[in-house]
């Protein structure tokens, strides 16, 4: 049973078009995040929620919307597809309060292209 | 200037050798560090803390100088299992939800 799972693995769409990735997990966790790794590897944490409250909200433009329903769900709309943000979105969750917070459980990642 | 800084290499070695590599950190009031490891086109997972004194792990050893602000990772009788991209990690402070990520060391053992 997969412990962090995030739809769709794949994502390719044109500029412009609006899209959503879904994430989940199974581990009772408190705390989800949403990070984004570019063509240089780079992961750059874009927002974290801890029991449905926003508590990261860094510097992403703000046609990104993370929403959770509940604490186990944490899903991410992009509005207005740009090719910069090509890239692959990892969702990752955390137990505990924020100490917890250095080890992290990642999903397999979305790939998403934007052409 | 980054807050986390690898050598992305590659580096290329044989099965059964030793690799060791860094990572620079820029902010001297880090509190905790980490290793992971991310295979090609998966996620990343957690390889190891980092502690003060320097700790193992199987053929792992991490290493912690405050004073230089690096960590290290050496990787003893290498196995073409460990072929993978380490990432170096940084938290600012124990309590923070906020990790700081390098761009990877990666590591290719070859038979």
């Amino acid at each position: 049973d997969t412990a962090v799972s995030q739809t769709p693995k794949y994502l390719v769409t044109q500029m412009g078009n609006d899209k959503s990735i879904k994430c989940e997990q199974n581990l009772g966790h408190d705390t989800m995040y949403w990070y984004k790794q570019d063509s240089k590897k780079f992961l750059k944490i874009m927002f974290s929620y801890n029991n449905k409250e926003l508590i990261i909200n860094e510097t992403v433009p703000n046609r990104f919307s993370p929403k959770s329903p509940d604490k186990a769900h944490l899903n991410l709309h992009i509005n207005s597809l740009e090719l910069g943000d090509s890239a692959v979105y990892f969702c990752a969750s955390s137990q505990g309060g924020a100490s917890g917070a250095n080890v992290l459980t990642f999903g397999a990642g979305s790939r998403l292209t934007v052409l | 200037r980054k807050e986390v800084e690898q050598d992305p290499g590659p580096f290329n070695v044989p099965e059964g050798a030793t690799v060791a590599f860094n990572c620079t950190y820029s902010n001297s009031a880090s509190q905790s560090f980490f290793w992971y490891r991310q295979d090609c086109r998966k996620e990343p997972k957690l390889l190891m803390s980092v502690y003060s004194s320097g700790n193992e792990d199987g053929r792992f050893t991490a290493q912690l100088n405050r004073a230089s602000q690096y960590i290290s990772l050496l990787i003893r009788d290498s196995k073409l299992s460990d072929s993978a991209t380490y990432l170096c990690v940084v938290n600012r402070s124990y309590n923070d939800y906020k990790l700081s990520f390098g761009a990877g060391t990666t590591v290719t053992v070859r038979a």
